[in-house]
Order: C-alpha cells, then sequence, then structure tokens
C-alpha cells in the first residue's frame, strides 16, 4: 500500500459548483498536511497548510484533516474557472523530514 | 516572498550531453531539493542538501548529481543525458529544522533528443 493515495481525475465541475479533494494515508505518524496547487507547465504552489486535526479555512479553501480516519480534504466553494489546475496533497511526519506527495487530482472548472 | 528561481524553463539536450539544471533561492533556507515531475508518477525526489557542501540522495538519484558550493544555491547534473531523463525538474527549498513547508520554482522542462 502506497503511504499517501489521491485520485488522479480527471474532475470536470461547473462553475460555482463545490469541489471536494480528498487524499488518504497508511502511516498514522503524519502530522503535518499541505495541499499545492499546480497550474499548467508551472511549479506547485502553496495553497493550504494544517497541523494536526482539523478545519482551516482561507476564502473560498477550506482543508480538513481526520487523523482517526487517516483522511485529509481540500474543499473548494464557488470554483471558478482559475481554479482549474492539479491539486497535490503532501504531508510529513515531522519538521525537517521529508515531505511525500500524493500523485495529484486535475481539476477542470467549466463556464 | 520566497523567491525559488530556475535559471532555464526550456531546454533540448542531445544524448549523452552533460546538462547542467541551476536553481537558486533568496531566503536563506538551509535545505534545497531536487524533483522530477513526470504523468502518472507524480513528483519524485532526486536529491536533496541540508546544508552547503552536504547532500543526500532521494528515492531516483541514478543518473545525476548535485552541488551545492553556496547556500542559496543548488544545482542539479546529468552526467550523460538519455532520452529517459526526458521529464519536469522542480527545485525546492525550505527553512531549517523547523521547516515543514517547502517552496517551489517554476520548473524546468527538459528534452532529451
Amino acid at each position: 500500500q502506497k503511504e499517501v493515495e489521491q485520485d488522479p481525475g480527471p474532475l470536470s465541475v461547473p462553475e460555482g459548483a463545490i469541489v471536494s479533494l480528498n487524499c488518504t494515508y497508511s502511516n498514522s505518524a503524519f502530522q503535518y498536511f499541505m495541499w499545492y496547487r499546480q497550474y499548467s507547465r508551472k511549479g506547485p504552489e502553496l495553497l493550504m497548510y494544517t497541523y494536526s486535526s482539523g478545519n482551516k479555512e482561507d476564502g473560498r479553501f477550506t482543508a480538513q484533516v481526520d487523523k482517526s480516519s487517516k483522511y485529509i480534504s481540500l474543499f473548494i466553494r464557488d470554483s471558478q474557472p482559475s481554479d482549474s489546475a492539479t491539486y497535490l496533497c503532501a504531508m510529513l511526519k515531522q519538521a525537517g523530514t521529508a515531505l511525500i506527495f500524493g500523485k495529484g487530482t486535475t481539476l477542470s472548472v467549466s463556464s | 516572498d520566497v523567491k525559488v528561481t530556475q535559471s532555464s524553463r526550456y531546454l533540448v539536450k542531445r544524448t549523452g550531453e552533460k546538462v547542467f539544471l541551476e536553481c537558486v533561492q533568496d531566503m536563506d533556507h538551509e535545505n534545497m531539493f531536487w524533483y522530477r515531475q513526470d504523468p502518472g508518477l507524480g513528483l519524485r525526489l532526486i536529491y536533496f542538501s541540508y546544508d552547503v557542501k552536504m547532500k543526500e540522495k532521494g528515492d531516483i538519484p541514478e543518473g545525476y548529481s548535485v552541488s551545492r558550493e553556496k547556500k542559496e544555491r543548488f544545482s542539479l547534473i546529468l552526467e550523460s543525458a538519455s532520452t529517459n531523463q526526458t521529464s519536469m525538474y522542480l527545485c525546492a527549498s525550505r527553512p531549517g529544522v523547523s521547516g515543514n513547508t517547502i517552496y517551489f520554482g517554476e520548473g524546468s522542462w527538459l528534452t532529451v533528443v
């Protein structure tokens, strides 16, 4: 079993939809969780960062961590065509160690 | 804002050539990384460095070497480029021992013909 699993999609939604992106992981030692957004032919940019369990909100984006289920989610409200990108989850066991990435989910938002 | 600059965005090289990919960060970060990204395979760590002149192998170091002579600069070297090294290469940096997020450059697209 891979340490981090992420459905590659593609996921296509109409503008204004609520989008849910998810990752599961197998190692309960992960404590830090991140979401990166990557536009075509660009480097990933950090979108959200959470530590341990709980929710974190930033504008239209909400990151959710459920450590008991080993499951993390990124919700995008009122999705826009500019949200069309690949979303990568990433996680870390402790500060200073290697970041483990999911393979990314490609999202397309149509106007 | 953290800035990680990869000087070459698009390169085309011939099989057997020696290739240098340069990366510079301006935030005095201790840690720097080189990844390659391929469709269906995601991001794979090639090498990382946690200090000047220090380096550690990642998951796929074969065919690559690195150099870190100055804190801000981390170079990836393909000793003898092969077609299976055609890929997008991403440099990243991270603050010292307490750092937990990494910051990526824009990527270098390398085609080996």
